[in-house]
């Protein structure tokens, strides 16, 4: 049973508009959360990430927000970009090196 | 910057075969992991290993084994291959400290089992 999940399999915004993409969880262990973006035919790379125990982390365009108590996380991209279109990946671990990851939501940026 | 090299972008084998995947690393992470990543299901971990000659299960060890006989190189073995072991098979790379260091993957190997 998947304990990180993600519900949206696509996401298709206009450029220049804020993405929104969510993400839950189960597994109330999980302490550390990363967002990973994939293009196809390459690896993913990582993107940002939060721990526990901060509720907002922000990376230039990119910031994720946490809620432990919804176990919800989400990744908010403002303004979005044309070559933001690509595959996130969230993911979770706990006091391993282990990740658990979601299904992946593609993200399509419209000209 | 890390680089994470997986020997082959694509292979094609038959059932049965015994299939090897190759992996090396440059940055001298401790920390090495195999995953495979399935449409719907994204991805999921089949083995780590956090030192040399050491290993642990992931969540779908079953059908495959690996080794590390040396720092930079993983290898994932398919001992006998199964059209159901079709899939996009992930190595990534982390040093070993604090959970808070992300993983490093390389591009992949799109693995077809006919």
């Amino acid at each position: 049973d998947q304990q990180v999940k993600q519900n949206s399999p696509s996401l298709s915004v206009q450029e220049g508009r804020i993405s929104i993409l969510n993400c839950d969880y189960t597994n109330s262990m999980f302490d550390y959360f990363l967002w990973y973006k994939k293009y196809p035919a390459e690896g993913p790379t990582f993107l940002i990430s939060i721990s526990s125990i901060k509720d907002k982390n922000e990376d230039g365009r990119f910031t994720v927000f946490l809620n432990k108590s919804a176990k919800h996380l989400s990744l908010h991209i403002v303004p979005s970009q044309p070559g933001d279109s690509a595959v996130y990946f969230c993911a979770a671990s706990g006091n391993d090196y282990k990740l658990s990851f979601g299904a992946g939501t593609t993200v399509t940026v419209r000209a | 910057d890390v680089k994470v090299t997986q020997s082959s972008r694509y292979l094609v084998k038959r059932t049965g075969e015994k299939v090897f995947l190759e992996c090396v690393q440059d940055m001298d992470h401790e920390n090495m992991f195999w995953y495979r990543q399935d449409p719907g299901l994204g991805l999921r971990l089949i083995y780590f290993s956090y030192d040399v000659k050491m290993k642990e299960k992931g969540d779908i060890p079953e059908g495959y084994s690996v080794s590390r006989e040396k720092k930079e190189r993983f290898s994932l073995i398919l001992e006998s291959a199964s059209t159901n072991q079709t899939s996009m098979y992930l190595c990534a790379s982390s040093p070993l400290g604090t959970v808070d260091q992300p993983q490093h993957f390389g591009d992949g190997t799109r693995l077809s089992i006919l």
